[in-house]
C-alpha cells in the first residue's frame, strides 16, 4: 500500500504570508494527487486534482505542483477564510489514501 | 447542483451494524462514476472506507474489507454503507462522496456516529 505523509502537521502564519504544505508519497503515484480543504465542523473540499489543476470555483491563490512522490501545496497570500486543515489523497487504483494532514492557523 | 446527503442512526451499541444511506439529488447514479464512504474519528483525519460503481462494483480499504458492505440503489438514487461488528473505534463522523476518480468532489455533510454501551 502506498503511504502519504505531509508536513508540516501545524502551522501558523499570518495574513498575507506565502504558505507551503508538502506531500510525500511512498511509491511513484504520477500526478494523481490531489488536495483538499477543511474548515472545522465542514466536510473536505477539494481544491486541486492531478496535482496542479485548481478546480472551478477555488481561488487563484491556492495552487499545487509535483509529481513522482513529491508534492506541494502553496497558498500565496493566506487569507482569514484559509484557517483550515489541508489533506492530500491519492489513488493506488482504485484505493484511496489520504495524508494526515496539515492544520493552518492565522497568527 | 450535485447534492448528497447521508442518514442513519447516530448511536449504537458495541457489536452492532451500522447501516447509512447516501440520497444522490441533481445526478443520476446510473450515469456513472464511483460513490464513496470516508470517515473521521473526532479530532483525527480522514479515512476512506469504500466506493462502489453504479454497476454495483466495490473497492474497500484492506483494513476494513471483512466487515464493509456497499452497495447502489440506481431506482431510488442512492447508496449505502453496512459497518458490522461495530467499536468504539469506529466511533466517527461518517461522509458520502461523489468519487471521481479523479477525485472527491462532491460531499455530503457528514453524520456523526457514537459507539457505546
Amino acid at each position: 500500500d502506498i503511504q502519504m505523509t505531509q508536513s508540516p502537521s501545524s502551522l501558523s502564519a499570518s495574513v498575507g504570508d506565502r504558505v507551503t504544505i508538502t506531500c510525500q508519497a511512498s511509491h511513484d503515484i504520477n500526478k494523481y494527487l490531489f488536495w483538499y480543504q477543511q474548515k472545522p465542523g465542514k466536510a473536505p473540499k477539494l481544491l486541486i486534482s492531478d496535482a496542479s489543476n485548481l478546480e472551478i470555483g477555488v481561488p487563484s491563490r491556492f495552487s499545487g505542483s509535483g509529481s513522482g512522490t513529491v508534492f506541494t501545496f502553496t497558498i500565496s497570500s493566506l487569507q482569514p477564510e484559509d484557517l483550515a486543515t489541508y489533506y492530500c489523497q491519492q489513488y493506488e487504483n482504485p484505493m484511496v489514501t489520504f495524508g494526515p494532514g496539515t492544520k493552518v492557523d492565522i497568527k | 447542483q450535485v447534492q448528497l446527503q447521508e442518514s442513519g442512526p447516530g448511536l449504537l451499541k458495541p457489536s452492532e451494524t451500522l447501516s447509512l444511506t447516501c440520497v444522490v439529488s441533481g445526478y443520476s447514479i446510473s450515469s456513472g462514476y464511483y460513490w464513496g464512504w470516508i470517515r473521521q474519528p473526532p479530532g483525527k483525519g480522514l479515512e476512506w472506507i469504500g466506493s462502489v460503481f453504479h454497476s454495483g462494483k466495490t473497492y474497500l480499504n484492506s483494513s476494513l474489507k471483512s466487515r464493509v458492505t456497499l452497495s447502489v440503489d440506481t431506482a431510488k438514487n442512492h447508496f449505502s454503507l453496512r459497518l458490522s461488528s461495530m467499536t468504539a473505534a469506529d466511533t466517527a463522523v461518517y461522509y458520502c462522496a461523489r468519487d471521481r476518480h479523479d477525485g472527491l468532489d462532491v460531499w455530503g455533510q457528514g453524520t456523526t456516529v457514537t459507539v457505546s454501551s
